[in-house]
C-alpha cells in the first residue's frame, strides 16, 4: 500500500459544484501539504499544515479550503469549482524536525471541471 | 513568490547520451532538491543538496548545489529508456522557516531506444 494515498484518482465535476479531495498517510508525519500541478508551472503550494491544529495558506489558496481531520488525514475542498481549477493535485507529507525534511508525494488526483 | 527557472523545458535524446538540466533563481536557497515524476505517479526525490558547492551522486545521477546558492544542475549519464519522465528542481528559500519548497517548471525527458 502507498504511504500517501489520495482519493479519488480522477474526477470530473461541473462548474459550481463543491468537491473534496482526500489524502491519508501512514508515514506518521506531522506535516502535510496540498500542491497543484499545471503543465510548465511545476508544483504550486495551495495549503499546508504542520499539525492537526495548524493550517496555513500557500501561494495559491484562493478558491480552496482544507481540513486536517487527524494527523494522518488532510482534505482539500473546492467550494465552487471553476474550469481554471482543472489540474493535477498532489498531497505530500514530511516529518521530523530541523532544517529540512524529504517530502513524500501521493499519486495525484486529476480533476477536470467542465 | 520565489521563482525557479528550470531549463530546458524538454529534451529528446538517444539512449546512451548524457543529459544535463539546471535551475536558477534570483534568490538564495538553503536547500536544493531534484525530483522525478513518472506518468501517473507523484514526484519521487532523487537527490537532496544542503551545502553550497556540494556535489552528490546517486547512481548515474549527479547534482550540484551552486556556489552562489542561486542555482543547481542535474546530470544523467548514459541515459536509458526508464529515465523518461519529468524532472523537477525544488528549493527551500533562505529564511523560510516552514519547510515550504518552491518548484521549477520541470524538464520533460524523452529517450529514444
Amino acid at each position: 500500500d502507498a504511504d500517501v494515498t489520495q482519493t479519488p484518482r480522477n474526477r470530473i465535476t461541473k462548474t459550481g459544484k463543491r468537491i473534496m479531495l482526500e489524502c491519508s498517510q501512514t508515514k506518521g508525519h506531522d506535516r502535510m501539504y496540498w500542491y497543484r500541478q499545471d503543465p510548465g508551472l511545476g508544483l504550486r503550494l495551495i495549503y499546508y499544515s504542520f499539525d492537526v491544529k495548524d493550517i496555513n495558506k500557500g501561494e495559491i489558496s484562493d478558491g480552496y479550503s482544507v481540513s486536517r481531520q487527524a494527523q494522518a488525514k488532510f482534505s482539500l475542498s473546492l467550494e465552487s469549482a471553476i474550469p481554471n481549477q482543472t489540474a493535477l493535485y498532489f498531497c505530500a507529507t514530511s516529518g521530523g524536525t530541523g532544517y529540512w525534511t524529504e517530502a513524500f508525494f501521493g499519486q495525484g488526483t486529476r480533476l477536470t471541471v467542465v | 513568490g520565489q521563482q525557479l527557472n528550470q531549463s530546458p523545458q524538454s529534451m529528446f535524446i538517444q539512449e546512451g547520451e548524457d543529459v544535463s538540466m539546471n535551475c536558477t533563481s534570483s534568490s538564495i536557497f538553503n536547500t536544493w532538491l531534484w525530483y522525478k515524476q513518472e506518468p501517473g505517479e507523484g514526484p519521487v526525490l532523487l537527490i537532496a543538496l544542503y551545502k553550497a558547492g556540494e556535489l552528490t551522486s546517486n547512481g548515474r545521477l549527479t547534482a550540484q548545489f551552486g556556489i552562489t546558492r542561486k542555482d543547481s544542475f542535474l546530470n544523467i549519464s548514459a541515459s536509458i529508456p526508464s529515465d523518461v519522465g519529468i524532472y523537477f528542481c525544488a528549493g527551500q528559500p533562505l529564511n523560510n522557516a516552514g519547510n515550504m519548497l518552491t518548484f521549477g517548471g520541470g524538464t520533460r525527458l524523452m529517450v529514444k531506444p
